[in-house]
């Protein structure tokens, strides 16, 4: 069963640094990709996906992330953290036949980002 | 474009009542997708429709939950007889035929009592 691992739980930065945010899935085919951003009492926002093409994939709010095959992982990235980014971070994977437009999104536990001042 | 809306946000209840939730996906999205979310978890598959027709169920929707989408636009959600381990964020989501991008609601969290 496909399945998805966010490591870290809890991550602190301080503004300005950067930002890695760490997800290893279990999927047997090429699986589509997406990281989520939920703000407190909200819904899920994509920051970005990925299904094929270019393994490096930029998103909004200056995220980008990486699709390494060999390493089982689509780690979240961002140059320069801001205080509005803390928020929870989830990745998630399409369940099969995600890309025939049926099925679900199957998550990770997400991680909470703090910014420090 | 007004997203997708979920309603109430907030719903607070007492064990053993019925409640239910209300969904408005985006207006051309044929497929709506339900999900439940409890604290520190990520997003948790309940339920899908493509149009009316309710596709799929996961073995997370007991007997005490069901779902509609009779003319395959708003959805609801109904859990009956509630108990405290239905506490948690109902999350709604929808997206079109061919489209991989899924749009979420804000969710109506539930607290019961």
């Amino acid at each position: 069963a496909q399945s998805v691992t966010q490591p870290d739980i809890h991550i602190t930065v301080s503004e300005g640094a950067s930002l890695e945010l760490r997800c290893n899935y279990s999927y047997g085919a090429t699986p589509y990709l997406f990281w989520y951003v939920q703000s407190p009492g909200q819904g899920l926002q994509l920051l970005l996906k990925y299904f094929s093409g270019d393994t490096l994939v930029q998103g909004i709010k200056g995220f980008e992330a990486e699709f390494k095959r060999s390493q089982s992982s689509f780690n979240l990235r961002k140059p320069s953290v801001h205080w509005s980014d803390a928020a929870e971070y989830f990745c998630a994977v399409g369940a099969p036949n995600y890309g025939g437009s049926q099925g679900n999104l199957i998550f990770g536990k997400g991680t909470k980002l703090s910014v420090k001042p | 474009d007004t997203g997708v809306s979920q309603n109430p946000r907030h719903k607070i209840t007492k064990r053993g009542q019925n409640v239910t939730f209300r969904c408005d996906p985006i207006s051309e999205h044929n497929r709506l997708y339900w999900y439940r979310q409890t604290l520190g978890q990520g997003p948790e598959f309940l339920t899908y429709f493509q149009n009316e027709a309710q596709l799929e169920k996961s073995r997370l929707l007991s007997d005490r939950f069901s779902a509609e989408r009779p003319k395959g636009s708003f959805s609801t959600l109904e859990i009956q007889r509630t108990e405290q381990g239905d506490s948690a964020m109902y999350l709604c989501a929808s997206r079109y035929q061919g489209n991989t991008e899924a749009f979420f609601g804000q969710g109506t969290r539930l607290t019961v009592v």
